[in-house]
């Protein structure tokens, strides 16, 4: 079995400051995580991806996210936002299964 | 062009006409997903297949009806369309090289049914 559950449903901030969404996850084997960020009327993109190797995953566009174990998250952040990155963000696991699980979903709003 | 298209992007439809949704993958990807996307509900799965001729319900495959006949064709048709069912469609193939299932996901549908 496996869930992911994404703690914010709205993260709201500044141009400039620093971006945290967070994401937990459950999952009965060694998971898959993916960050995917979806801008307004557009479809899904890959952000970020880990599969075992690293435990901090770099992304485009200067995101990135740290897988840990001990804690069952995979957060993603980015040191400074800008107005572009303003978007749906969804944190997906996939372990042992070819069926992902999708997190609900955080809207990132970032103000001038 | 390699990737994954949707056909049509947008469309209007009245309640209990019979509407199909395309999409086509050009990587010979083995497993296909149809979702939908409503506002509060996030993504939610409608049906997947995991081959041609393979095909199982996801979480709300009610009044919805796939068939896969070659593997780079996944079609979702609504058999007699509900207002309910307005929504934004999206279809996905799955890589599973080195064992890791990363998404591709079309550009969606929208359908409107009044």
């Amino acid at each position: 079995a496996q869930s992911v559950t994404q703690l914010d449903s709205h993260v709201s901030v500044s141009e400039g400051t620093p971006v945290l969404l967070r994401c937990n996850y459950s999952s009965s084997y060694s998971p898959s995580l993916f960050w995917y960020v979806q801008h307004p009327n557009k479809g899904l993109q890959l952000l970020l991806k880990y599969t075992s190797a690293a435990t901090l995953v770099k992304g485009i566009n200067g995101f990135e996210a740290e897988f840990k174990k001990s804690e069952t998250s995979f957060h993603l952040t980015k040191p400074s936002a800008h107005m572009s990155d303003a978007a749906e963000y969804f944190c997906v696991v996939s372990g042992g299964s070819y069926i992902p699980t999708f997190g609900r979903g955080t809207s990132l709003i970032v103000h001038p | 062009d390699a990737g994954i298209t949707q056909s049509p992007r947008y469309k209007i439809t009245e309640t209990g006409r019979q509407v199909t949704l395309m999409c086509h993958q050009t990587w010979s990807h083995s497993y296909m997903f149809w979702y939908r996307q409503d506002l509060g509900h996030g993504l939610r799965l409608i049906y997947y297949s995991a081959a041609a001729d393979i095909t199982d319900k996801g979480e709300v495959p009610d009044g919805y009806v796939v068939s896969r006949s070659k593997t780079e064709n996944f079609p979702l048709t609504l058999e007699s369309a509900t207002r309910s069912q307005t929504s934004v469609y999206f279809c996905a193939s799955t890589n599973t090289d080195g064992g890791v299932f990363e998404q591709y996901f079309g550009p969606g549908t929208r359908l409107t049914v009044t």
